[in-house]
């Protein structure tokens, strides 16, 4: 109940291209869904997040699509640039206590010029 | 202003030696986390700190102690390394308080050969 999916787990878009990246979980606890950029040798940054309030937030070309009822969140990256290759971890928690993450698995995007 | 400092960058062990990975940070955070990355596991909590004088076992804690010094620094030993704990280590802080942000360092590279 505490895990969170994500797919996939590796993308290859063209530049100007649509990246989407989806996240599921189980536990309807969770109010709380950020989404981090890695780049390599560095460490996780926070690009966007969302609370389960809003179905949606844009940040530029960032957008977060939530899903309540089926408790799935996405991150659509808009006109795709070589800059975008990284590492994205979608991950949730609680709002409550200490905001314990639950990352997702990772998924390995690849911009092509 | 740093943010969340790590030390060391990188660092080769031998089965059974044992070192503390250090972190601090400069952001007036409440809780602190340690974390490894492995390829395909995603990030995955190890120890946390919800405030300063306590710890609390996360995910993956086997092989793990760790030390709230004080506010700034929280520190990750292993008392006897093994193979498996070869991993990139992330120490993070935030996430409490209203400050739902975990910030995260640059990483830890550990080696046990």
């Amino acid at each position: 109940q505490q895990q969170v999916k994500q797919s996939p787990q590796s993308l290859i878009v063209q530049k100007g291209g649509i990246s989407i990246i989806n996240c599921a979980y189980e536990n309807t606890a969770f109010d709380y869904f950020p989404w981090y950029q890695q780049f390599p040798g560095k460490g996780p940054a926070l690009l966007i997040a969302i609370r389960p309030d809003v179905s949606e937030k844009k940040e530029g070309r960032f957008t977060i699509s939530f899903n309540k009822s089926a408790k799935q969140f996405s991150l659509h990256i808009m006109d795709s640039q070589p800059g975008d290759s990284a590492t994205y971890f979608c991950a949730a928690s609680s709002l409550l206590g200490t905001y314990k993450y639950i990352f997702g698995t990772g998924t390995r995007l690849k911009v092509l010029a | 202003n740093a943010g969340v400092t790590q030390t060391p960058k990188f660092q080769v062990l031998k089965t059974g030696q044992s070192m503390t990975l250090q972190c601090a940070q400069d952001m007036n955070h409440n809780s602190m986390y340690w974390y490894r990355q492995d390829p395909g596991m995603g990030l995955r909590l190890i120890y946390y700190s919800a405030s300063e004088g306590t710890t609390d076992k996360g995910e993956v804690p086997n092989g793990y102690n760790v030390s709230r010094l004080n506010k700034r620094e929280f520190s990750l030993r292993l008392e006897s390394a093994a193979p498996s704990q070869t991993s990139v280590y992330f120490c993070a802080s935030g996430g409490s308080g209203g400050q739902e942000t975990q910030y995260f360092g640059p990483g830890t590279r550990l080696l046990v050969l």
